[in-house]
């Protein structure tokens, strides 16, 4: 039973348009998100993340939204870049545990 | 400035043989992390390790194993290579929540 879903696999949008990326988590226990970006051949980076007590988290382009009663996370880029395009997964745990729980990954395409 | 440094990147294995991946950090993380990427199923965690001497297992931990004998060092060993263990693998070491991921190491069991 997966804990993370990220329901689109895929997402095509104009540059410069906003791109949005969606996670649904099942647990409330989950506590802090994490958004990594992944581009084929490499390892995941880092791209911004987001604890339970606030609900919105923003760095420059990339904004993390968090909507705890109806345990969803988004990731909004705008405006969105060919360079964007990636694979992006969302993650989740339990502060003073150590697993991390990822989704599926939605792949973006951002259209020159 | 390495970071996470996995070898090697590309490794073809026959069924029931044995290898170990191996990666190793530079920035003094404690916690360090294997996990598996295979489509459709994100990123799994295989096993875990919160500083030296401690290892802990992860969501799909069956066929591998791991030691932690440096903070620096977390070797994760294949002792019978089954083919679904074909995969991409990742080491990632921790800070301050953010994991740091190393390049990957695509493996192949024939």
């Amino acid at each position: 039973d997966q804990q993370v879903k990220q329901n689109s696999p895929s997402l095509s949008v104009q540059e410069g348009r906003i791109s949005i990326l969606n996670c649904d988590y099942t647990n409330s226990m989950f506590d802090y998100f994490l958004w990594y970006k992944k581009y084929p051949a490499e390892g995941p980076t880092f791209l911004i993340s987001i604890s339970s007590i606030k609900d919105k988290n923003e760095d420059g382009r990339f904004t993390v939204f968090l909507n705890k009663s109806a345990k969803h996370l988004s990731l909004h880029i705008v405006p969105s870049q060919p360079g964007d395009s990636a694979v992006y997964f969302c993650a989740v745990y339990t502060s003073g545990t150590y697993k991390y729980i990822f989704g599926t990954g939605t792949r973006l395409k951002v259209l020159a | 400035n390495a970071g996470v440094t996995q070898t090697p990147k590309f490794q073809v294995l026959k069924t029931g043989q044995s290898m170990t991946l191996q990666c190793a950090q530079d920035m003094n993380h404690e916690y360090m992390s294997w996990y598996r990427q295979d489509p459709g199923m994100g990123l799994r965690l295989i096993h875990y390790s919160v500083g030296a001497g401690i290892t802990d297992q992860g969501e799909v931990p069956n066929g591998y194993n791991v030691s932690r004998s440096t903070t620096e060092d977390f070797p994760l060993r294949l002792l019978s290579a089954a083919p679904s263990q074909t995969s991409v693998y990742f080491c990632a070491s921790r800070d301050n929540g953010e994991l740091f991921f190393g390049e990957g190491s695509r493996l192949t069991v024939l």
